[in-house]
């Protein structure tokens, strides 16, 4: 099963709410990334993690905080979002990163609308 | 930090003909991969090739990393292969993708 879930797969939010965003998957993978995807261009990496340890912020506002509970989960807490925070947010895990990233599996994304 | 880039931006076909992407990277990298993604914005693997020929179906792919290119053929293609290839090259501790080719292919 090469598989990567995302939830919610749409979510529209003020720019005063609070939301998550999470995703999960079960191939054992040890490490896990966030990306972030405007329209038009290709996705940009913003976290990723390693054994259930930020590896590497790629200098994301503070604004998007992530974490990951486990080795199957990881969640993206956004507050206070701007407008040109909407993008498609996308997952993916491989099974190693050892100081080089692995063979990546992505999930389906979450379509992020900040009103 | 390296640059990626991806020929053509735009690519209209004929259902069945075939055709050929193309990558080039300004630097050494630790590997290459290519994606699909489709319509909806699933980002589907399809090779992991830090040098050489892999074939899957209609699809291969071959990486000559000492000339830094990645060459992506579809034979015969289908309604379904529309959507955006991406190349994405493994640098250091980076993953950079290229700007992609948007692949159309008319019934």
């Amino acid at each position: 099963d090469t598989e990567v879930t995302q939830t919610p797969k749409h979510l529209v939010m003020g720019m005063t709410n609070k939301k998550s965003l999470k995703c999960e998957q079960h191939m054992g993978h040890r490490a896990m990334y966030w990306y972030k995807q405007k329209a038009k261009k290709p996705p940009e990496l913003m976290f990723v993690y390693s054994y259930e340890k930020l590896s590497i912020n790629e200098s994301v506002p503070s604004r998007f905080s992530p974490e990951c509970p486990n080795s199957s989960l990881l969640n993206l807490h956004l507050h206070a979002l701007q407008p040109e925070d909407s993008a498609l947010y996308l997952c993916a895990s491989s099974s190693r990163f050892s100081g080089r990233i692995d063979t990546q599996y992505f999930g389906p994304g979450t379509r992020l609308t900040v009103l | 930090g390296i640059q990626v880039e991806q020929s053509p931006p735009d690519l209209i076909l004929q259902e069945g003909a075939n055709s050929t992407l193309r990558c080039n990277f300004s630097d050494s990298v630790n590997n290459l991969q290519w994606f699909h993604q489709n319509p909806w914005g699933q980002l589907i693997n399809l090779f992991y090739i830090p040098s050489g020929t892999k074939q899957n179906g209609r699809l291969s792919a071959t990486t000559v990393a000492t000339e830094r290119y990645s060459l992506l053929y579809i034979s015969s293609s289908q309604t379904t292969d529309s959507g955006v290839y991406f190349c994405a090259v493994i640098y250091g501790q980076n993953f950079v993708f290229g700007p992609g080719t948007r692949l159309s292919v008319l019934p």
